[in-house]
């Protein structure tokens, strides 16, 4: 079993849709929650990091995270083209910054 | 502030050749890492070094990849000889304070794209 899994769609939707990205983790120890942002080749930009179950928010994106069924989720409200993207989940083990991500989901919102 | 930079930005190469990338991190950071990202996945940490030190290369394979940060600076990544299942974007990463504590940000390169042929 992988340690992080990620919904790898790809998804299509149209603009002004509200966008529902997914990820399932399997080590209890993972602590910390990141979603990151990747245009086409480009390197990922953090998006959205937490450390506690409940949600975070930051303009359109909402970053969800139950530790109890470990499971993260990243809402993106009034979607616009500017956000087709690769997104990333990753989460950090208990030391030394690794990051474990998951293998993304490609969006794509047309106008 | 400069983010990080890394060169070359596309290689293409023949199997069983040798090739090198380099990386510069933001300037003062103390923890570099290197990720392999292959088409379709997320990236996977090849290694990371807290200034001059390796701290995790659990995942590199020591066979034919080598890595080094001179001075806690600059780094280079070595893959020698390549594979057919080595093309993918390498990327570079920092982030800074000495500590390397889970809460700091990963700043991301634009990466190196290989394609071994």
């Amino acid at each position: 079993q992988k340690e992080v899994e990620q919904d790898p769609g790809p998804l299509s939707v149209p603009e002004g849709a509200i966008v529902s990205l997914n990820c399932t983790y399997s080590n209890s120890a993972f602590q910390y929650f990141m979603w990151y942002r990747q245009y086409s080749r480009k390197g990922p930009e953090l998006l959205m990091y937490t450390y506690s179950s409940g949600n975070k928010e930051d303009g359109r994106f909402t970053a969800q995270v139950d530790k109890s069924s470990k499971y993260i989720s990243l809402f993106i409200r009034d979607s616009q083209p500017s956000d087709s993207a690769t997104y990333l989940c990753a989460i950090k083990g208990t030391s030394y910054g690794k990051l474990t991500f998951g293998q993304g989901t490609i969006l794509t919102v047309h106008p | 502030e400069a983010g990080v930079a890394q060169s070359p930005r596309y290689k293409i190469i023949e199997k069983r050749q040798s090739v090198a990338f380099w990386c510069n991190p933001i300037s003062g950071h103390a923890t570099l890492y290197w990720y392999q990202q292959i088409l379709g996945q997320g990236p996977k940490l090849l290694i990371q070094f807290q200034n001059n030190g390796v701290v995790d290369d659990s995942q590199l394979p020591k066979d034919r990849f080598s890595a080094e940060r001179l001075k806690g600076v600059d780094s280079t990544l070595k893959i020698q000889p390549a594979k057919l299942e080595d093309s993918a974007v390498y990327l570079c990463a920092s982030s800074g304070g000495a500590s390397g504590g889970a809460r700091e940000t990963q700043y991301f390169g634009p990466g190196t794209r290989l394609l071994v042929l």
